[in-house]
């Protein structure tokens, strides 16, 4: 069955950096592009940046552009998030996701992770 | 592309019909998804081309509307229903949420 699992997320200072990763099996990680969407403590549903089955093709949020980077090793089964110049505002359960269709018009997201806890605070 | 959902939360019993709707800012055509999360749970996909039913998820929920206007319809609530749905435009970068519909019991 499809798995996604989270891993990386800390207790991290303000301008601090932190990686995280997505480990995924039961699929054919390299046919799908793959998200990460963040949630605030209380809050609602953030998208964060999605990548391509090939990684030539990434999209950002406004509010991590040039901050974070995502990325994937096929090889690997796994997708990563880059976080740098963290703020406290960054501070989020963050998922990873499978998009479902092989359609690029259709960004909807089949199968999650349970997320990994970013803690920025001094 | 801003999603607008209403009511923010609603107490409903067991049996009832409960809709929830969600507003794009322009419009979307039918590129809009639906997502139930319950408390301390990753989200799951409930609908998507906004009305098509997701594999598994069970015939009481449905989905209508395009452009702008689209609704989320439990037709006869059951107690696992207790839950935050949340819509999605899945189609302009960046992609967004709606602000969620907390379903609370009666």
């Amino acid at each position: 069955q499809v798995q996604l699992v989270e891993s990386g997320g800390d207790l991290v200072k303000p301008g601090g950096s932190l990686r995280l990763s997505c480990a995924a099996s039961g699929f054919t990680f390299s046919d799908y592009y793959m998200t990460w969407v963040r949630q605030a403590p209380g809050k609602g549903l953030e998208w964060v940046s999605h990548i391509s089955n090939s990684g030539y093709t990434i999209y950002y949020g406004d509010s991590v552009k040039g901050r974070f980077t995502i990325s994937r090793d096929n090889a690997k089964n796994s997708l990563y998030l880059q976080m740098e110049s963290l703020r406290a505002e960054d501070t989020a359960v963050y998922f990873c996701a499978r998009r479902g269709s092989y359609n690029s018009n259709w960004n909807y997201f089949d199968y999650w992770g349970r997320g990994t806890l970013v803690t920025v605070s001094s | 592309i801003q999603l607008t959902q209403s009511p923010s939360s609603l107490s409903a019993s067991v049996g009832d019909r409960v809709t929830i709707t969600c507003r794009a800012s322009q419009g979307i055509s039918s590129y809009l998804a639906w997502y139930q999360q319950r408390p301390g749970k990753a989200p799951e996909l409930l609908i998507y081309g906004a009305s098509t039913l997701q594999s598994g998820v069970p015939s009481r929920f449905s989905g209508s509307g395009s452009g702008t206007d689209f609704t989320l319809t439990i037709s006869s609530l059951q107690p696992e229903d207790f839950a935050t749905y949340y819509c999605q435009q899945v189609n302009n970068y960046p992609l967004t949420f709606g602000g969620g519909t907390k379903v609370e019991i009666k």
